[in-house]
Formats: C-alpha cells, structure tokens, sequence
C-alpha cells in the first residue's frame, strides 16, 4: 500500500494564480481530510469528507474547494491564490468507526505564493 | 481561548533526562485524545493514543485528566531521536473524527 500520496511537494504560485494540490489513498478510508500548518503552529482543518460525494467545511475553508467523486481522490483547489495562503498542506485519511485509530497523513505539499 | 493549548517550548533536555509535556482543551465534550510526533518538515504521525486510565507505551506515558480538561505526556530516558515536535491533538464529538491540533511543543535532546 502506498498509503495517503500527496501531489506536488513543492509548488511557487504568483498572486491570483489557481492550482489544485492532489491527494489519493488507497486504504479505502471513508474519512479524509485537509489541513494547513503555517510556521510554528498547529494543523489546522480546511474541509473534510466523510465518503464519496460528501465534503464538509472546517475550520478555515476560505478561498478553498474539495471535491470528492471517489473513496480515493479528495483534490483541494485554490482558485486565486494570495500570499496568506502560503504554507503546508496535509491531506489525511481515516477509517470510518474506529475513534482511536491513527489518521494516516501524506507527505504534505510546500506552497509558496508570491 | 484556543480549542487546544500546549506548553509553548522549546523543551531542551540532555540524554537520559526526564522531559513532561502539558496540554489543555477546552471543549468539555471532547471524546479521544492523541500524542502525535513531528519531526521538522515532516508528516504527523500518531504517538500514542491517551486513555482514561492513563496508558504507558515503553519510556512515554500518557494521563488525561477529564475534569480539569489535561492531558500529559511524560518521556523517561530520553534519546537523541526523541527530538520532534509533540502535538496534542483533540478528536472533538460528532461522526466525522475532526481532529484539533495543539501548536506542538518542540523537543531537543542533546548529547
């Protein structure tokens, strides 16, 4: 199993460009997710899907979209890309059920905006 | 005041030393509770989950205090691979396991 693969790991975006950060599973989790971490904090969740077809707002979902038309892919798109949008991001999965088992996160993508 | 906080850091610590983090939440209806590692510019990965009871996992023990809303991780012996940044992280109610993380407590174990 590869796990949660996140694609690209480095990306440098001008002002106002649009791009959309890739991630797959292949563990079949029901749950995934996006989150943010900006320097010297804590992850913080964008949105999140419970299964194909069902995505949820987090807790900074501004200037952000997912969809999710399989188990596997969840894509997060940024439509016009702004300097606090600089940061990494990680997608993460999860079985359904189970509240003490481990989300499994991708390697995260490194997102410059200039 | 912030769904998770976490002693701010950074923890400094020689080899061997005995090294305590703490951690408290704020919403009293929060369900499971985690230690997740981080080592620089990496993923997240589960340390340990923190049970009622309180739960030992080799040299790292965990307590969780519901009635005063803590948690703690304690790390014996310490090692030089022990240094990361420690994040507490809250599973809030509800079905769709979001999980709140703290802003991490780094860690340097020094020779």
């Amino acid at each position: 199993n590869a796990g949660v693969t996140q694609t690209p790991k480095f990306r440098i975006l001008k002002i106002g460009q649009s791009m959309t950060l890739q991630c797959t599973q292949d563990m079949n989790h029901n749950y995934m997710y996006w989150y943010r971490q900006d320097p010297g904090m804590g992850l913080k969740l964008i949105y999140y899907s419970v299964g194909a077809g069902i995505t949820d707002k987090g807790e900074v979902p501004n200037g952000y979209n997912v969809s999710r038309s399989t188990t596997e892919d969840f894509p997060l798109r940024l439509e016009l890309a702004a300097p606090s949008q600089t940061s990494v991001y990680f997608c993460a999965s999860g079985p359904r059920g189970h509240l003490n088992s481990p989300l499994h996160f991708g390697n995260g993508t490194r997102l410059t905006v200039t | 005041r912030k769904e998770v906080e976490q002693d701010p850091g950074p923890f400094n610590v020689p080899e061997g030393a005995t090294v305590a983090f703490n951690c408290t939440y704020s919403n009293s209806a929060s369900q499971s509770f985690f230690w997740y590692r981080q080592d620089c510019r990496k993923e997240p990965k589960l340390l340990m989950s923190v049970y009622s009871s309180g739960n030992e996992d080799g040299r790292f023990t965990a307590q969780l205090n519901r009635a005063s809303q803590y948690i703690s991780l304690l790390i014996r012996d310490s090692k030089l691979s022990d240094s990361a940044t420690y994040l507490c992280v809250v599973l809030a109610s509800g079905s769709a396991r979001q999980l709140t993380f703290g802003s991490g407590t780094q860690l340097t174990v020094l020779p």
